[in-house]
């Protein structure tokens, strides 16, 4: 059984601040790395996608991946209360499908 | 914009009942899933479908078959509902195959087995 681990959290950050966001993940094999964001009561949204080592930015949101160490990241900076949600780390299983971790609760106060 | 219906937001079963769970989606997609999520164990993949007829066993398949006759459909069958088996249920498609792409969901079907 592959497996994705996340701390579940609740993370809490202030307003503005950078929140961090892990997940490590054990098939080597794997090779596409997402973070869905999760609203209570809402289905996942996909947030980012990464495919190879280093960084990958989109607005507020960086996605770090490390295969080496198998360690994928999530950095949200100037986090915003609309921010709180579970924020979902999703590995792909070599030729299957998604494997997801329980996700990080992210709270974000004003 | 993807769409992924599922037919129904909620339902309320019996034990031992029956129960479909249907799901549709709208972009050709080829690749299909059934994923439950339950508080504290995140979400599991029950089933998927790289193609018309083709069905793969994820990690709980147990008390679960699916069936897929057309490729915008996709549909979630527990032949004898059991208690264990409340939970939110999620369909989802991707136009890639093997987890290499963006899963759609859809909005989740809350089944409740009294």
């Amino acid at each position: 059984q592959k497996e994705v681990e996340q701390n579940s959290g609740p993370l809490s950050v202030p307003e503005g601040a950078i929140a961090s966001l892990n997940c490590t993940y054990s098939d080597r094999g794997s090779q596409s790395f997402f973070w869905y964001r999760q609203y209570s009561g809402k289905s996942p949204e996909l947030i980012m996608s990464i495919y190879s080592n280093g960084d990958k930015e989109d607005g507020r949101f960086t996605a770090q991946l490390n295969k080496a160490s198998q360690y994928v990241s999530l950095l949200i900076r100037d986090s915003q209360p609309s921010d709180s949600a579970t924020y979902l780390c999703a590995v792909n299983q070599a030729g299957t499908a998604l494997i997801f971790g329980k996700g990080t609760t992210l709270s974000v106060s004003s | 914009d993807v769409k992924v219906t599922q037919s129904s937001r909620y339902l309320v079963k019996r034990t031992g009942e029956k129960v479909f769970l249907e799901c549709v989606q709208d972009m050709d997609h080829e690749n299909m899933f059934w994923y439950r999520q339950d508080p504290g164990l995140g979400l599991r993949l029950i089933y998927f479908s790289y193609d018309v007829k083709m069905k793969e066993k994820g990690d709980i398949p147990e008390g679960y078959s699916v069936s897929r006759e057309k490729k915008e459909r996709f549909s979630l069958i527990l032949e004898s509902a059991s208690t264990n088996q409340t939970s939110m249920y999620l369909c989802a498609s991707s136009l890639l195959a093997g987890g290499s792409g963006e899963l759609f969901f859809g909005e989740g079907s809350r089944l409740t087995v009294l």
